[in-house]
């Protein structure tokens, strides 16, 4: 699976747009990209994938660039519940289901009223 | 959405207890579940894969005499860490993904805090 590059840290005020970028330059043509976030003493909580199209969900939207080495997560309105440590991670689709997910450090997001 | 639910969410014991931790998927057939460990301030890492129906396939430096997977059911694994002592304290956390695969995510527990006195 690709490696994948992310800020350790961020900060974003409440009500206001969290831009979480993630870079993916090794990316494969059949590699997902995909955004989980973990609350603290929590398990991690699914946000959003995507292969190549922009996607757009009730949580968050994904923006991935053309040549998909690298992507964005946007949470629209930033509340104090989104403080968590946000993980991009990208892996390969399989046909049946087996492959684990394999977590870098993340990007600690702290909202501030 | 699919849930996956972890029990129990805190043990505390002795040294030498074994801990069995337990992994459900409750809407959905889990054919293959996860199990994580995460030391505080550092990330997930991944210990076993387990299947429903054959063994489970450890990553290197788990011991799986200490760390007994049984995935028994399509909706059910357990995580028994046995003869416990204070270096197994940590997080640990299931996750679950369906016979349908593809690129379908995995859904996660909400994890175990396991305290070794």
């Amino acid at each position: 699976d690709a490696k994948t590059t992310q800020p350790p840290s961020m900060d974003c005020a409440e009500g206001r747009a969290a831009n979480l970028p993630c870079n993916h330059s090794t990316i494969s043509g059949n590699e997902y990209v995909y955004w989980y976030r973990q609350i603290h003493s929590q398990g991690p909580q699914y946000i959003i994938h995507g292969l190549k199209n922009n996607e757009t969900n009730e949580m968050a939207s994904l923006i991935i660039t053309e040549d998909r080495k690298s992507s964005t997560l946007i949470l629209p309105h930033a509340t104090l519940r989104d403080t968590a440590v946000y993980y991009c991670i990208v892996r390969v689709a399989f046909s049946n289901a087996g492959n684990m997910l394999t977590f870098g450090g993340g990007t600690r997001l702290m909202v501030k009223p | 959405g699919a849930v996956v639910s972890q029990h129990p969410s805190r043990v505390i014991c002795k040294s030498g207890t074994s801990v069995k931790i337990e992994c459900r998927s409750l809407d959905f057939q889990a054919t293959t579940m996860f199990w994580y460990r995460q030391f505080p301030k550092q990330s997930l890492m991944l210990m076993a894969t387990s299947n429903e129906g054959s063994k489970a396939t450890y990553e290197q430096g788990v011991e799986k005499d200490k760390f007994l997977i049984n995935h028994a059911s399509l909706t059910l694994s357990t995580l028994t860490v046995t003869s416990a002592h204070p270096e197994d304290s940590s997080f640990y956390i299931c996750s679950a993904r369906g016979r349908q695969g593809g690129h379908q995510p995995q859904h996660f527990g909400d994890g175990t805090r396991l305290s070794i006195l």
